[in-house]
């Protein structure tokens, strides 16, 4: 089945520079990868998403990569800012009834 | 609307104790999620239901059951908790074939 392994664990950055995030997956059938972004205490929730047709996807500051050939993606986020601190969860999927398969997380601290 | 909800939020249960971790969504989505959460693990899958009337295991299912009562209602049994399932339990429900995933608030279980 699908593997998605996720680096750095921790993450500190100084308010205002970029985080850059990286994940590979296993299974080349995968075409769905979002981002999820957990605050402390609270639910996961959805942040930004790509398809495997897309090379690159942008929302504001956040942007995600995706390489096929090389099977990973990234999550950019620029300009920081101290509510960006977060746990933050990539995701691989093969098909729509498929579930997710979640690599195990980064903590992102930015610090002011 | 309500989203997805769970209950109870805080449990606390002794070795060999049940219990039964609620869920429900007023989203009309067909598939639903169980999935827990442990320091440095990520989100790992226990078990899901594509649609009402079919249930399958996830990555980690031992020691637990689950009930797709309806549509709207997705529930996961403990029949005799032990120390390993101390985690937090998160509920989650999509479209078919659809791509967000939205998560419950979360439930904190601590087995003595």
């Amino acid at each position: 089945g699908e593997n998605v392994e996720q680096h750095p664990s921790t993450l500190s950055v100084q308010e205002g520079d970029s985080a850059v995030i990286k994940c590979t997956y296993s299974d080349s059938a995968s075409n769905y990868f979002p981002w999820y972004k957990q605050e402390l205490g609270k639910r996961p929730q959805l942040i930004i998403d790509i398809r495997s047709n897309v090379g690159e996807k942008k929302d504001q500051r956040i942007a995600v990569t995706l390489n096929k050939t090389a099977k990973h993606f990234s999550l950019h986020i620029t300009e920081t800012q101290p509510e960006d601190s977060a746990v933050y969860f990539c995701a691989a999927r093969t098909s729509g009834n498929t579930p997710l398969v979640f690599g195990k997380g980064t903590r992102l601290s930015v610090i002011a | 609307n309500a989203g997805v909800t769970q209950t109870p939020k805080f449990q606390v249960l002794k070795t060999g104790q049940s219990m039964t971790l609620q869920c429900a969504q007023d989203m009309n989505h067909n598939s639903m999620y169980w999935y827990r959460q442990d320091p440095g693990m990520g989100l790992r899958l226990i078990y899901y239901s594509a649609s009402e009337g079919t249930t399958d295991k996830g990555e980690v299912p031992n020691g637990y059951n689950v009930s797709r009562l309806n549509k709207r209602e997705f529930s996961l049994r403990l029949e005799s908790a032990a120390p390993s399932q101390t985690s937090v339990y998160f509920c989650a429900s999509a479209t078919s074939g659809g791509d967000e995933q939205y998560f419950g608030p979360g439930t904190r279980l601590t087995v003595t």
